[in-house]
């Protein structure tokens, strides 16, 4: 059975300064993919990044950044740069099997970001 | 890029009738779409996977009686909550495969509120 773990309920952060949010994730399948969801209070999904389990380099998209240490299992968040508008709740996701998004996803406890100006 | 449009967006019902909640893929083909319950501030729960033309797979401790999906069409989901109670109240997302490694889109949810 996979599992994933947020362990920080709530986050906060300055404006423009970074903040790294935790995950960690648990799974006897070798194939894997990881993603970081963000939902503002609208509730909408927005996909931010994704990392796949025999990926060579951490993800980087834009001012997320995927740090991802396998023998750790876990897939930290890192926003550079804080904005007003990344407060929101940020997820966790792991979905087995690298290849196809027909596979379920598992989501984490989600950590709530209040950026601070 | 891939849209799932979900409807409706709120609803608010009496205890005991029953809601369909309507999820359409506006530029694809939705082989399989996924329906999540949240309660406020927690995880997004899988509730069911459901793959067209045929039955829903529901996760375990989901009633299917109470809970059903329809996946009649590569285009339309329908989530059904039958004889809604309060404890029923949640909001509800739909999310379809859109192929490659990470393709997933999420509809806008539903909140829904049993009075």
């Amino acid at each position: 059975a996979q599992k994933i773990t947020q362990t920080q309920p709530g986050m906060f952060v300055q404006e423009k300064e970074a903040v790294t949010l935790d995950c960690t994730y648990d799974t006897s399948d070798p194939s894997y993919g990881l993603f970081w969801y963000k939902q503002p209070s609208s509730g909408e999904m927005i996909f931010l990044i994704y990392q796949g389990s025999y990926d060579q380099q951490n993800a980087t998209e834009g001012r997320y950044s995927l740090n991802f240490q396998k023998a750790r299992k876990s897939a930290n968040l890192v926003i550079s740069a804080s904005q007003l508008g990344d407060s929101a709740m940020y997820f966790c996701a792991m979905r087995e099997g690298v290849r196809t998004s027909y596979g379920k996803l598992t989501f984490g406890q989600g950590t709530i970001l209040t950026v601070h100006p | 890029g891939a849209v799932v449009s979900q409807h409706p967006s709120r609803v608010i019902c009496k205890s005991g009738t029953s809601v369909k909640i309507e999820c359409r893929s506006l530029d694809f083909q939705a082989t399989t779409m996924f329906w999540y319950r949240q309660f406020p501030k927690q995880s997004l729960m899988l509730m069911a996977t459901s793959n067209e033309g045929s039955k829903a797979t529901y996760e375990q401790g989901v009633e299917k009686d109470k809970f059903l999906i329809n996946h009649a069409s590569l285009t339309l989901s329908t989530l059904t909550v039958t004889s809604a109670h309060p404890e029923d109240s949640s909001f509800y997302i739909c999310s379809a495969g859109t192929g490659g490694a990470y393709g997933y889109t999420f509809g806008s949810g539903t909140r829904l509120t049993v009075v």
